[in-house]
């Protein structure tokens, strides 16, 4: 994997549901992966940055996991609200060289 | 909380014209960016700065320049604006080291007529 790749490209759930997306980025030479959540018409905010092999973050309903051997990163909300609905972004890379992945938008219906 | 004000939320210019995007933050960060946002894209890194009048081109920087004069303010500059620059281009800032986020302003929807 040469680029940051997320998947699925957009999910829409049920209120109440758990949910789970994918960032994949390249396992040789990691600096950091980065979690961003962007809501439509606001500014990307940050959720996590994470650096270490096996490292597990959590804000609130939302955790995350990191593998840099094999490449991925996980995002998971837990009990997902209409409030989580937005585009989440991963980003691989040091601060001058971020590659950023397309996104993963998430509709979450009441 | 960090804040980052891009100068327009919308602004629309006309082809050949010389065009200032304006970002400023309020947290004395040492590194600023600029990006741009286009449909089915990543963002993508046009330039950054790591110092006052330090600059590094970024994935894209054709058809574009940069100015850090001061530590809290930094411009992109379109030199000669064409249609294929018309995109969502989003300021960002943050502290020097690797593990820090980067924060970002609300963006700019440019259009080139």
């Amino acid at each position: 994997i040469l680029n940051v790749e997320q998947s699925p490209q957009s999910l829409h759930v049920q209120e109440g549901d758990s949910t789970n997306f994918t960032c994949s980025f390249p396992s040789s030479n990691f600096y950091a992966l980065h979690w961003y959540r962007w809501e439509t018409a606001k500014s990307p905010e940050a959720l996590f940055v994470m650096t270490l092999n096996g490292d597990e973050k959590k804000k609130g309903r939302i955790s995350a996991t990191l593998n840099t051997k094999e490449g991925y990163s996980y995002l998971y909300i837990k009990g997902s609200q209409p409030e989580d609905s937005a585009t989440y972004l991963c980003a691989h890379g040091g601060q001058g060289n971020l590659i950023f992945g397309k996104g993963t938008k998430l509709s979450v219906k009441p | 909380d960090v804040k980052v004000t891009q100068s327009s939320r919308y602004l629309v210019k006309r082809t050949g014209e010389k065009v200032f995007l304006e970002c400023v933050q309020d947290m004395d960060h040492e590194n600023m960016f600029w990006y741009r946002q286009d449909p089915g894209l990543g963002l993508r890194l046009i330039y950054f700065s790591y110092d006052v009048k330090m600059k590094e081109k970024g994935d894209i920087p054709e058809g574009y320049s940069v100015s850090r004069e001061k530590k809290e303010r930094f411009s992109l500059i379109l030199e000669s604006a064409s249609t294929n620059q018309t995109s969502m281009y989003l300021c960002a800032s943050s502290w020097r080291e690797t593990i820090q986020p980067q924060h970002f302003g609300d963006g700019t929807r440019l259009s080139i007529l």
